[in-house]
């Protein structure tokens, strides 16, 4: 069974500081790994991915995230917060597709980004 | 905006009754996934259909069932509803289906049930 940690459910950053969200991850053979954010009374918004490659993935608004195979790591990075940047972020999870039916995402807990002005 | 629709936004029933979310997935996308969001359960998978087919279930209870329509709309159906499936039911789809494509899935705003 796969599986999404999010150690913090909170997490604050001032503005202008580099923030860091974690997310560790359990799956058998190669990880594909998704963040997501969610504002309020929103849906969930794709951020970037990790299927296979460079270990430091790009994504949207200036987000990045280092994927680590010793450490089954994928944090969530971005240099410089902004307070728009408040949300709920959640990681997610999908195994290596080798038939029909495994590409269900496992989500993470989720933790709530909070920028400080 | 994710291109992923879904109504109603808001539903509030009562325990017992059965109520119809429905979703419409992106043009294109043959995928479309049921995912529910509790306070004490998180975001759990329920069910996939794939062009018109059960794909994938997962924690889906008895009282609940989905499916898609040729026009690949897909509405969730919910059954003897108790006060524990109030949640946020969200729609998401991707263009995958197919064994080792890994798309990313799009989703919807959400329908929030409400259960008294």
């Amino acid at each position: 069974a796969q599986s999404v940690a999010q150690p913090e459910d909170q997490v604050n950053v001032a503005e202008g500081n580099p923030l860091t969200v974690k997310c560790t991850y359990s799956v058998s053979g190669n990880p594909y790994l998704f963040w997501y954010v969610q504002y309020p009374n929103r849906g969930l918004q794709f951020l970037l991915k990790y299927i296979t490659g460079d270990n430091l993935v790009k994504g949207s608004y200036g987000f990045e995230a280092e994927f680590n195979k010793s450490q089954t790591s994928f944090h969530l990075k971005k240099p410089s917060a902004l307070v728009s940047d408040s949300a709920l972020y959640f990681c997610a999870v999908r195994g290596t597709i080798s038939n029909f039916g495994n590409e269900k995402l496992t989500f993470g807990t989720g933790t709530r980004l909070t920028i400080i002005p | 905006d994710s291109g992923v629709t879904q109504t109603p936004k808001h539903l509030i029933t009562a325990t017992g009754q059965r109520v119809t979310l429905r979703c419409s997935p992106r043009s294109g996308d043959l995928s479309v996934y049921w995912y529910q969001q509790s306070l004490d359960q998180g975001l759990q998978f329920l069910i996939q259909y794939y062009n018109g087919e059960e794909r994938a279930k997962g924690n889906i209870l008895e009282r609940f069932s989905a499916q898609q329509f040729p026009d690949l709309h897909s509405e969730l159906n919910l059954s003897s509803l108790e006060l524990g499936d109030s949640a946020l039911y969200f729609c998401a789809s991707s263009v995958s289906g197919t064994p080792n494509s890994y798309n990313e899935q799009f989703f919807g705003p959400g329908t929030r049930l409400t259960v008294l």
